[in-house]
């Protein structure tokens, strides 16, 4: 099956500065999402970015498809970013599956 | 929130007891899907259904199962639990029969003692 790997496990930053999480995956994909799982256990979507660039906010995303990685990454860090971040791609089955996660803490 | 929605957001039960966590997906999504989360085996893929027909499964044991119901919501059975069920689950929403954004819902504790 598909193989997802994240990288850095953990991140601690000061408020303020920028980070890039990287996703690798072992295949081709359909489907990829970037989730962030906040302190109370809920999994907030982020960006469906199966291929491209995307942004939202201090939040952007980007995709290459053919070289099998995505990159997530977060500008002027805040307290609130704090949490987990999963990286989670998906094939012709419809399932996805979920990276390790990139555990990251912002500080005051 | 994604408009997906599980109840109960809480349950504590026993060793051997039977549990049911119950998912409504977002209006006009007839994909749902099952996912566990556990801190030792993190976060797995149970099973899906699309428009009431089980599509996929994954790493679910025997003593689980699932159904999804004409009005599109769904329900995951536990029963015999052991402690190592004790885990977060997750239940997701999309319109597509296979891939597609996946909108996941706040998820059920289950904490057996």
């Amino acid at each position: 099956g598909i193989q997802v790997e994240q990288s850095p496990p953990d991140l601690i930053l000061q408020e303020g500065a920028n980070s890039t999480l990287r996703c690798n995956f072992s295949d081709s994909v359909n489907n990829l999402q970037w989730f962030h799982q906040n302190p109370w256990g809920q999994l907030i979507n982020l960006f469906y970015i199966p291929s491209g660039t995307k942004q939202n906010g201090r939040l952007s995303a980007t995709t290459v498809a053919t070289e099998r990685y995505s990159l997530l990454y977060i500008s002027s860090s805040q307290t609130t970013d704090s949490g987990v971040y999963f990286c989670a791609v998906g094939g012709n089955t419809g399932k996805l599956i979920f990276g390790q996660g990139t555990t990251l803490q912002v500080k005051p | 929130d994604s408009g997906v929605t599980q109840t109960p957001k809480h349950l504590i039960t026993a060793t051997g007891q039977r549990v049911t966590l119950r998912c409504s997906p977002r209006s006009g999504d007839l994909s749902v899907y099952w996912y566990q989360q556990s801190l030792d085996q993190g976060l797995q893929f149970l099973i899906h259904y699309y428009n009431g027909e089980e599509r996929a499964k994954g790493n679910i044991l025997e003593r689980f199962s699932a159904q999804q119901f004409p009005d599109l919501h769904s329900e995951l059975n536990l029963s015999s639990l052991e402690l190592g069920d004790s885990a977060l689950y997750f239940c997701a929403s999309s319109v597509e029969s296979s891939g597609g954004w996946q909108f996941f819902g706040p998820g059920t504790r289950l904490t057996v003692l």
